[in-house]
């Protein structure tokens, strides 16, 4: 399976920490897309980095892209209580029009 | 705009009883997919739709039936539900070809089969 996986499964961090998750997949990717899931809700795009990109900055969301590795990581720095949510990645394939997603990172920012 | 909507948001049924998950966008979206979601894990393609009349099938397509007349709907056909397909349905939509573009989500549909 092309599905991503994404590590740790679960991070409990204190308010103002940086957060950091990772995400690994198995065949080459068109692009690689994070997403933040609220609890009981539906999935919002956070940032999309190409393959020919290794790093993207989205206010305090930075994304890394290693095609070599074949891992991305994502980071919240001064993280909020509101960032508390789990976080998917998701990998898209050249010339498929399908995204793969991972199982999740359920990220816990404590106040 | 409304966005992504789904109905029913909760669903209970008994297994060998069909029904059909609706799901409507109005941003003239041309890609529209369903995923669905067990617990501890990620979202798994069901069926997706590149346009009007044209659909095609995901990761877990067994049980389930899609068609697409309108650019605005996409509904998910059960056609004999079982209780394996006891999850939490997303669909969602994005402007062009889902794997360069923002995928939009709905809020989900919990379906529970007894």
């Amino acid at each position: 399976s092309q599905q991503g996986e994404e590590d740790p499964q679960a991070l409990s961090i204190q308010e103002g920490e940086n957060a950091t998750m990772n995400c690994s997949y198995k065949t080459s990717i068109n692009n690689l897309q994070w997403y933040r899931q609220n609890s009981g809700r539906g999935l919002v795009h956070l940032i999309l980095i190409r393959s020919n990109e290794r790093e993207k900055h989205s206010g305090r969301l930075r994304v890394t892209l290693d095609t070599s590795k074949k891992s991305s990581s994502l980071l919240i720095t001064a993280s909020r209580a509101a960032d508390t949510a789990s976080y998917f990645c998701a990998t898209a394939l050249y010339n498929f029009n399908k995204f793969y997603f991972g199982s999740g990172t359920k990220l816990n920012v404590k106040p | 705009n409304a966005g992504v909507t789904q109905t029913p948001k909760f669903q209970v049924l008994k297994t060998g009883q069909s029904m059909t998950l609706q799901c409507a966008q109005d941003m003239n979206h041309e890609y529209m997919s369903w995923y669905r979601q067990d617990p501890g894990m990620g979202l798994r393609l069901i069926h997706y739709s590149v346009g009007a009349g044209i659909t095609d099938q995901g990761e877990v397509p067994n049980g389930y039936n899609v068609s697409r007349s309108t650019t605005e709907d996409f509904p998910l056909r059960l056609l004999s539900a079982a209780p394996s397909q006891t999850s939490v349905y997303f669909c969602a939509s994005s402007l062009t070809s889902g794997s360069t573009d923002t995928q939009y989500f709905g809020p989900g549909t919990r379906l529970t089969v007894l």
